[in-house]
């Protein structure tokens, strides 16, 4: 059973581009939460979805971040024209259930914009 | 307190010695709490979930408690050996919703 999945690993962006950041879940997972670790911080929380639904999107930043989690297909984390405090890693966990149950984490995608 | 915090932030410890390290978090509508281990260049691995005031698990040489009550859980690691180097990160989803919000990690550094 593979763990969770993420790619790109690295990414990089110049100031103004879309970053893109892919993450798929543990077979049978259908809760998937988005983190982000600034330089020097530690995961701060961003996004928690199940499939097609965005349940809680309070750790997101209103302007240029969306997160989707389709029927099929992988989440996806969209930063639309990125800036260079969006550099970071930013992690994908993902569970079976809710309710504070064990959240398992993919290796991160490392973001950094020039 | 409203956060989770951790402390210390780093430790190093000579090979053999055993040493243990808090993470507190707010007591009020306690839900879990959550130790995961995380190696450089790895993804945070889960350790333990706890619920219940009180509880003990124990992994190996590594076990943790927590007191609900006021707000706190210990991990040790007995006899620390030099692959227990890493960052151990505790979270609670102190916000509701599966929300965890983590420490800044105790950082353990294992000197041969």
């Amino acid at each position: 059973n593979a763990g969770v999945m993420q790619n790109p690993r690295h990414l990089v962006r110049r100031r103004g581009q879309e970053a893109r950041l892919r993450c798929s879940p543990m077979k049978g997972h259908s809760h998937v939460y988005w983190y982000r670790q600034l330089p020097e911080e530690g995961l701060k929380f961003m996004v928690y979805l199940q499939k097609e639904n965005i349940i809680d999107e309070s750790g997101m930043p209103k302007e240029r971040f969306s997160a989707e989690f389709p029927k099929e297909g992988p989440s996806i984390l969209r930063i639309q024209q990125v800036v260079r405090g969006d550099s970071a890693a930013y992690f994908c966990a993902s569970s079976p259930r809710g309710a504070g149950g064990e959240q398992f984490f993919g290796p991160g995608t490392r973001l950094t914009v020039l | 307190i409203l956060n989770v915090e951790q402390s210390p932030q780093s430790l190093h410890v000579q090979e053999g010695d055993s040493t243990n390290f808090t993470c507190s978090f707010p007591s009020s509508n306690f839900y879990a709490l959550h130790w995961y281990r995380w190696e450089t260049a790895k993804s945070p691995e889960a350790l333990f979930v706890m619920t219940l005031n009180g509880d003990e698990k124990k992994k190996g040489r590594i076990s943790a408690t927590l007191n609900t009550k006021e707000g706190y859980s210990y991990l040790y690691i007995k006899g620390s050996q030099p692959e227990d180097s890493a960052t151990y990160l505790c979270a609670s989803p102190i916000y509701g919703n599966n929300r965890l919000a983590f420490g800044k990690g105790n950082q353990v550094v294992v000197i041969p």
